[in-house]
Order: C-alpha cells, then structure tokens, then sequence
C-alpha cells in the first residue's frame, strides 16, 4: 500500500497570504488528522476529519480550517497567514480510530515571510 | 485537558540499553503511542500500549502503568541510527483522532 502524501513538501509564502495544503490517506483509511509542529511548541493537534466530516479540534484560531472529501482525501486552509505559522505541517491517517495505529505523512514545510 | 512530560534530551553509548520516561495526566485515557522521529522527517510508530504492562517487539519495548500515569520506551542495543526524537503520546477517552504529544526526547547514541 502506498502511505500518505503531503504536497507540496515545501512552501514559501508572504504575510496576510493564504495556503492550502493537501493530504492523501493511505488507501481505506477515512480518518485523517492535522498536525502542526514547531520547535518550539512541538506537535500541536489542529483537527481530525472522518468520513467528511470534522470528528475533533484542536485550539487554533479560526484562520485554520479543513475539510475532506468522498475519497478521504483532506485539505487544510490557512488564512491571513502569520509569520507564527511557519510550521511543518503534517497529516496523519488511519483506519477508523479507537485504537488503531496512526501514519504520518512526511509533512509540508511551510515558511511565511 | 492533557498534559505529557518527558525528558529534554538524552544520551547513551552504542550496545547499551536506554529508557525514556513518559509521565501523563489526562482527562481521558484511550492509549499511549510511542514515534520516533529522525530530524527533517516525519514520526513513524514504534509501539502502542493500552492495558498495565509490557508490550515487547524487537529491540524497543514500551511499558505503561495507568494508575501511576507513566509509561517508559525501553531500548535495547543501542545503534547509531537510533539517535532520533521520541515522541510521547496519548489518545484521550473519545477523541480517536486526537492525540496529545508530549515534547520530544532527542537521544544521541554515542560511539
């Protein structure tokens, strides 16, 4: 099975600018959850989509947002974007949850100017 | 909320054996996870512990007591390449998808 993609892998971007990342789950997951890791603050949990809709959320303010699609497929959209947004940004999926096994993309680096 | 302790950094000697503490306080408790992470890469599983006790797969060995809040990755056979970051983490009660991180604990395995 082929593991989960993240593109783009890098991404440089001004303040006030918008992103959207992309991520693709491995094949029959529907769980896809967003992370953001920082040196500073390490991995910090943004949301979780399953089966289209947003199963948890993390603390992050509104300019963050996602959505999946039918195909499990998940973006995250971020607005207005903060030199504090500079982050690696990873998704992570897995079969359904409860105890499943969590896998990680590589992850989108993302620098804001 | 949750809160996950564990140490900074750590270091030990190629063929020895190393533990990395991991202390949680949650409201909610569904399993702790332990990753590794190599710089500039993303966590990979190592181990997954939900009941009291030892789980045991090849060289790395994770252990969680509940009613303590504690869990520790043992490593055994310390290899050069097992200098990474290991993560802590814990599935809360209800949330499936969520899991709390703790900070990281950088091991630097010396010759």
């Amino acid at each position: 099975k082929a593991g989960v993609t993240q593109t783009p892998r890098y991404l440089i971007k001004t303040r006030g600018q918008q992103v959207t990342l992309s991520c693709s789950p491995i094949s029959g997951h529907r769980s896809v959850s967003w992370y953001q890791q920082t040196p500073g603050q390490g991995l910090q949990f943004l949301f979780e989509y399953f089966s289209e809709t947003q199963r948890n959320k993390g603390n992050f303010p509104g300019r963050f947002s996602g959505r999946q699609f039918s195909n499990s497929r998940s973006e995250m959209n971020v607005s207005t974007l903060e030199l504090g947004d500079s982050a690696l940004y990873l998704c992570a999926s897995m079969e359904t949850g409860g105890h499943d096994e969590q896998y990680f993309g590589p992850g989108t680096r993302l620098t804001v100017t | 909320g949750q809160n996950i302790d564990q140490p900074t950094e750590m270091t030990a000697t190629e063929g020895a054996i190393v533990q990395i503490n991991c202390t949680y306080q949650t409201s909610g408790f569904n399993g702790l996870f332990w990753y590794q992470q190599h710089a500039g890469e993303a966590p990979t599983f190592l181990s997954y512990n939900v009941l009291d006790g030892l789980e045991e797969k090849g060289r790395f060995s994770s252990f969680l007591s509940r009613s303590k809040g504690y869990s520790y990755l043992l490593l055994k056979e310390l290899q050069m390449k097992d200098s990474a970051s290991y993560l802590c983490a814990v599935r809360g009660n209800t949330n499936a998808g969520k899991s709390t991180f703790g900070d990281g604990t950088t091991l630097t395995v010396k010759p």
